[in-house]
């Protein structure tokens, strides 16, 4: 079974702190994804990566950056949070033409 | 530029009523589309997608390149069926690693 973990479920975060969100695949994959969920918006693409130092930006890449010093493990960061970035972060693994599989998820509120 | 369209935010029918998920398209190329389903408190998950022309849950999506449509039909809804539904296109073999999602629509089964 295909594991895609996330380091937290839920997080409060101030105006203007960093913030890194950590997601961690067991299988091996090569391209990893970053998105975010909003009512309405449906599902945004951030940025995604498809091998280790390599990362290309979504369609909602500013005020975001990423990094994939390892395979298994993508993390997003928020250099300077604010209240417009509180949403539902999910990242995924996989391909695009076959399969992502999805995290749990990091609902994610800046104050 | 590459859009996915899901006109319905909410639709909601009775058990046992036929239920379809409209989703339409635009892109120049030749397209794969997906099905992806998050139930709740579950993460998203793939429910189906057009290469593989499979019935999944009872669920069917035919590709209909003329009207560029691929509607999610089940003849007969079940309450398990409720949840968040999203349409999703990628390039096709040798094209960008993006999934491009629609808004989504919540689909609820009435006992």
């Amino acid at each position: 079974d295909v594991k895609v973990t996330q380091s937290s479920r839920y997080l409060v975060k101030r105006t203007g702190e960093k913030v890194f969100l950590e997601c961690v695949q067991d299988m091996d994959h090569e391209n990893m994804f970053w998105y975010r969920q909003d009512p309405g918006l449906g599902l945004r693409l951030i940025y995604f990566s498809y091998d280790v130092k390599m990362k290309e930006k979504g369609d909602i890449p500013e005020g975001y950056s990423v990094s994939r010093e390892k395979k298994e493990r993508f993390s997003l960061i928020l250099e300077s949070a604010s209240t417009n970035q509180t949403s539902m972060y999910l990242c995924a693994s996989g391909t695009v033409r076959y399969e992502q599989y999805f995290g749990p998820g990091t609902r994610l509120t800046v104050t | 530029a590459q859009r996915v369209t899901q006109p319905e935010k909410l639709l909601s029918v009775f058990k046992g009523a036929p239920v379809e998920l409209k989703c339409n398209y635009s892109y120049s190329g030749s397209p794969e589309l997906f099905w992806y389903v998050q139930y709740s408190r579950q993460r998203l998950q793939l429910l189906l997608r057009h290469i593989s022309r499979e019935s999944i849950k009872g669920f069917t999506a035919d590709l209909n390149k003329g009207e560029t449509s691929f509607h999610l039909k089940k003849p007969f809804a079940q309450e398990e069926d409720s949840a968040m539904y999203y349409c999703a296109l990628s390039p096709g073999p040798g094209g960008s690693e993006k999934l491009v999602f629609g808004k989504g629509t919540k689909l609820t089964v009435n006992p």
